[in-house]
């Protein structure tokens, strides 16, 4: 049982470049999320989805786009890197959306990403 | 809206004393609490939480917290730390919304 699993690991982008972080789940968990971890600054959400076909702003999703693939899958895309996108970024799935938030976050390892 | 407080930024216990990690959140109803944990270059992991019931919550790895709504704390105790404890952690409050507010961590130190 995989859980949460995040490609890449680790990513250096220089300034302008664009890349896209994978996500996946086999929980058949129906809410994902993406998070990013500064010093500091503890997480920091960027956007989530509820479920399948649904996506929502979070805390800081400028510069940041995302798609809910399929049930199993979310991508966050960088469309044009800056130095101030340079963090930690992790992927969580739960069981559900609406029951009250009493779910419990499954975490996928992260990806470190640097822009030059 | 909901937010959480983890006054203490660092920890340093020496292995074997007693741990209490604080935490403060702010929700004007009954919130739900997580305590999380992060090892180094890991992903978070789930030690315990509280929705309702008993006010003291048992977690994994002999951590255990207690809810006290009069003083609106969730603080995260072990009686006896061990090396392998050392490690960021995360409180994390959730009400209305089922998205969690996260504190920004606090990172303990073991002392051998």
């Amino acid at each position: 049982n995989a859980g949460v699993t995040q490609t890449p690991k680790f990513q250096v982008l220089k300034t302008g470049q664009s890349m896209t972080l994978q996500c996946a789940q086999d929980m058949n968990h129906n809410s994902m999320y993406w998070y990013r971890q500064d010093p500091g600054m503890g997480l920091r959400l960027i956007y989530y989805s509820a479920s399948e076909g649904t996506t929502d702003k979070g805390e800081v999703p400028n510069g940041y786009n995302v798609s809910r693939l399929n049930k199993r899958e979310f991508s966050l895309r960088l469309e044009s890197a800056a130095p101030s996108q340079t963090s930690v970024y992790f992927c969580a799935s739960s069981a559900s959306a609406g029951t009250g938030g009493s779910d419990t976050q499954y975490f996928g390892p992260g990806t470190r990403l640097t822009v030059l | 809206a909901q937010s959480v407080t983890q006054p203490d930024i660092h920890i340093t216990v020496s292995e074997g004393a007693s741990l209490e990690l604080r935490c403060n959140y702010s929700y004007g109803a009954t919130p739900y609490l997580f305590w999380y944990v992060q090892s180094p270059g890991q992903g978070l992991q789930l030690l315990l939480k509280y929705f309702s019931g008993d006010t003291l919550v048992q977690g994994i790895k002999g951590f255990e917290a207690e809810f006290k709504r009069s003083q609106s704390s969730f603080n995260l105790r072990k009686p006896s730390v061990h090396w392998s404890d050392a490690a960021e952690y995360f409180c994390a409050v959730a009400g209305g919304s089922y998205i969690p507010t996260f504190g920004r961590g606090t990172s303990l130190i073991v002392h051998p």
